[in-house]
């Protein structure tokens, strides 16, 4: 079947590092993508990754390793405003057509 | 540029009724699509385009259509609303091979189906 799992819920205080670990199985995949959610708003673009290794976006990377159908998404120097759910997608054709996680839900404390 | 606009922001079906949820961008992008939210299963692709007059159907299609007749509109049309389509429905647009087609989200229509 097709499917992406990712943790439901991370918990983390200010200031540390989080990793968001995200295994797929899918048909066709052409890359891995990462999108951030504020409750009640829209998901918004973070990282992409087409081929192994790591891609790092100022306190943010995602890695992928192709071989093992895994990828995860790194967050540095937690801030409160990163309290938000994180949601994996891979990209299963040249067009961009997506398929979600289930997202990851971030709690950030103090 | 307002990006992607959807409308209406929140509406209220009763059951068997139709509506149209709007969607246009102002991107010039090519690729667009429709997505529901459900709580606990991320984004799910009801339908989709890749340019005027070309549609094709995601991993939940079924009660829904839409059309492209400009490269800018997106319309999703709920035929006979059920309960079942109670969701929070998203638009995207997309250029293609930026960053793997990177999707731009309009701020979404939440639909309670009576």
């Amino acid at each position: 079947g097709q499917s992406l799992e990712q943790p439901s819920e991370v918990t983390a205080v200010e200031g540390a590092i989080v990793q968001i670990n995200c295994t797929y199985q899918t048909s066709g995949f052409y890359g891995l993508s990462w999108y951030q959610q504020h409750d009640g708003g829209a998901p918004t673009f973070l990282s992409y990754n087409a081929l192994d290794g790591l891609e790092e976006t100022g306190r943010f990377s995602s890695f992928l390793s192709r071989s093992d159908s895994y990828g995860y998404l790194l967050l540095q120097e937690l801030q409160m405003k990163d309290s938000a759910s994180y949601f994996c997608a891979v990209r299963r054709n040249s067009w961009g057509k997506l398929q979600f996680g289930a997202g990851t839900q971030v709690v950030v404390t103090p | 540029n307002a990006g992607v606009t959807q409308t209406p922001k929140f509406q209220v079906l009763k059951t068997g009724q139709s509506m149209t949820l709007q969607c246009a961008q102002d991107m010039n992008h090519e690729y667009m699509s429709w997505y529901r939210q459900d709580p606990g299963m991320g984004l799910r692709l009801i339908h989709y385009s890749v340019g005027a007059g070309i549609t094709d159907q995601g991993e939940v299609p079924n009660g829904y259509n839409v059309s492209r007749s400009t490269t800018e509109d997106f319309p999703l049309r709920l035929l006979s609303a059920a309960p079942s389509q109670t969701s929070v429905y998203f638009c995207a647009s997309s250029r293609p091979g930026l960053q793997g087609d990177t999707q731009y989200f309009g701020p979404g229509t939440r639909l309670t189906v009576l």
